[in-house]
């Protein structure tokens, strides 16, 4: 089984450039997350789609950062225009759902996309 | 706010010990927590999941229990190799949507 795959693994951009970085979760698998990891710190949730729709993005900064899901399969995360701050790793997770239609709980994380703002 | 905590600090140990590792959290229990190894430039790797009914879960060596009075999770590795270093995050989940909420993670570092 293929498991999350993510891409650009690395970007260097300077700050107020934008970014976008791309997602492809486990096939079937109808919930997926954006964290954001700064170095020596746990994932922090940036927005969890299920399906189409946005379940959560209460710690999104709106003002520069967008997702979507479109047909509910792929994402995109962009940043826009970048700070210092959002050096990190943009990490892509997934679930799948159970039969009751909540998620079952263990996430898949892809491996990343590290992301330096000069 | 629902809060994970877990010991900044690295935990080094040598071979053939049991490492144990804490995950405290704040406020009202969890429906579960997880606990994920994440070795460097690598994405998290899920290892267990317990439910707040649930006392103690093993798989192979690991070991995790969840105690409601204390507010916290214990992590054990028995029987400890090399290659089970790397860092352990723990993280609480809700009923629902399963939105998860990440401590900072543990380096635990084995020694031969």
């Amino acid at each position: 089984e293929a498991g999350v795959a993510q891409s650009p693994r690395y970007k260097i951009i300077e700050k107020r450039q934008s970014v976008a970085f791309w997602c492809n979760p486990i096939s079937g698998h109808a919930t997926l997350y954006w964290y954001q990891q700064i170095l020596g710190q746990g994932p922090k949730l940036l927005i969890q789609f299920q399906n189409n729709g946005v379940v959560d993005d209460s710690q999104l900064p709106k003002d520069r950062f967008s997702a979507e899901r479109l047909k509910g399969v792929d994402s995109t995360l962009k940043i826009q225009p970048a700070k210092l701050e959002d050096s990190a790793v943009y990490l892509c997770a997934s679930s799948s759902i159970s039969t009751s239609g909540r998620a079952t709980g263990e996430l898949f994380f892809g491996e990343g996309s590290r992301l330096t703002v000069l | 706010s629902q809060k994970i905590e877990q010991n900044s600090e690295a935990l080094n140990i040598q071979e053939g010990k049991t490492a144990t590792l804490t995950c405290n959290y704040t406020n009202y229990s969890p429906a579960y927590l997880q606990w994920y190894r994440q070795d460097p430039g690598r994405g998290p790797v899920f290892l267990l999941l317990i439910r707040e009914n649930e006392k103690e879960k093993r798989k192979e060596r690991l070991k995790v229990t969840f105690d409601t009075t204390l507010k916290q999770s214990l992590f054990h590795i028995t029987a400890s190799q090399p290659a089970d270093s790397a860092t352990y995050l723990c993280a609480r989940g809700n009923s629902g949507y399963s939105t998860l909420t990440f401590g900072k993670g543990t380096m635990l570092l084995v020694s031969p």
